[in-house]
């Protein structure tokens, strides 16, 4: 159980295009969704935390224009990259939390390796 | 804002103990998780504190000290399967979100 999925797994893009990344909680409803960014041996950076039904919320010195977060069902959470640059390369990890579980559990998915050319 | 500190790289042989270190400063704290990630993976749950003391889970301990700010995770009878980097992070009070440290990256050696 609490398995979190995202697609696509890779994907290169040209700079200046749109980039969507799905993050689903495949055997378990989620009310909060979080995403976040790791480089290369680095941390996880926290993006913005996407709640079922209303608007996320960004961290602070995430561009929410650029980063656009969707979370229309209990099971579904888009991240949205606009205008993407060579600087958004990055991994691109989603978490979600089981309105039903343990409240400090939270499963990732397997990531999505985004690169800008 | 949230700041947490781990050292960067630990080496250890195969079946002997080893103590990953985490102090934190946040504005809110409601307790200390800890992960593990392999190279390319996600990261994976491992222990939670919410309280002071020692969380047991089979090979993997995990301790908080709430007034000084500070914990371990404690890897015993090390595999070479260990050989991941770890996260803490703690889980900020007021929003029920979490934020990581920097990883220590555990190498494993027969």
């Amino acid at each position: 159980g609490a398995v979190v999925s995202q697609h696509p797994s890779r994907v290169i893009c040209k700079s200046g295009t749109s980039v969507k990344i799905e993050c689903r909680s495949l055997d378990f409803q989620a009310t909060t969704m979080f995403w976040y960014r790791q480089f290369p041996k680095q941390s996880l950076m926290l993006m913005a935390t996407s709640n079922e039904g209303s608007k996320a919320t960004y961290e602070q010195g995430v561009e929410k224009d650029k980063f656009l977060i969707n979370h229309a069902s209990l099971t579904l959470s888009t991240l949205t990259v606009t205008s993407a640059h060579p600087e958004d390369s990055s991994f691109y990890i989603c978490s979600a939390r089981d309105q039903r579980g343990i409240s400090y559990e939270q499963y990732f998915g397997p990531g999505t390796r985004l690169t800008v050319t | 804002g949230q700041s947490l500190e781990q050292p960067s790289e630990v080496t250890a042989v195969e079946g002997a103990i080893v103590q990953i270190n985490c102090t934190y400063q946040t504005s809110g704290f409601y307790g200390l998780s800890w992960y593990q990630q392999h190279d390319g993976g996600a990261p994976t749950f491992l222990s939670y504190n919410g309280l002071d003391g020692l969380e047991e889970t089979g090979r993997f301990s995990s301790f908080l000290s709430r007034s000084d700010s500070y914990g371990y995770l404690l890897l015993q009878e090390l595999q070479m399967k260990d050989s991941a980097s770890y996260f803490c992070a703690v889980r900020d009070y007021n929003f029920n979100k979490f934020y990581f440290g920097s990883g220590t990256k555990l190498n494993v050696k027969p």
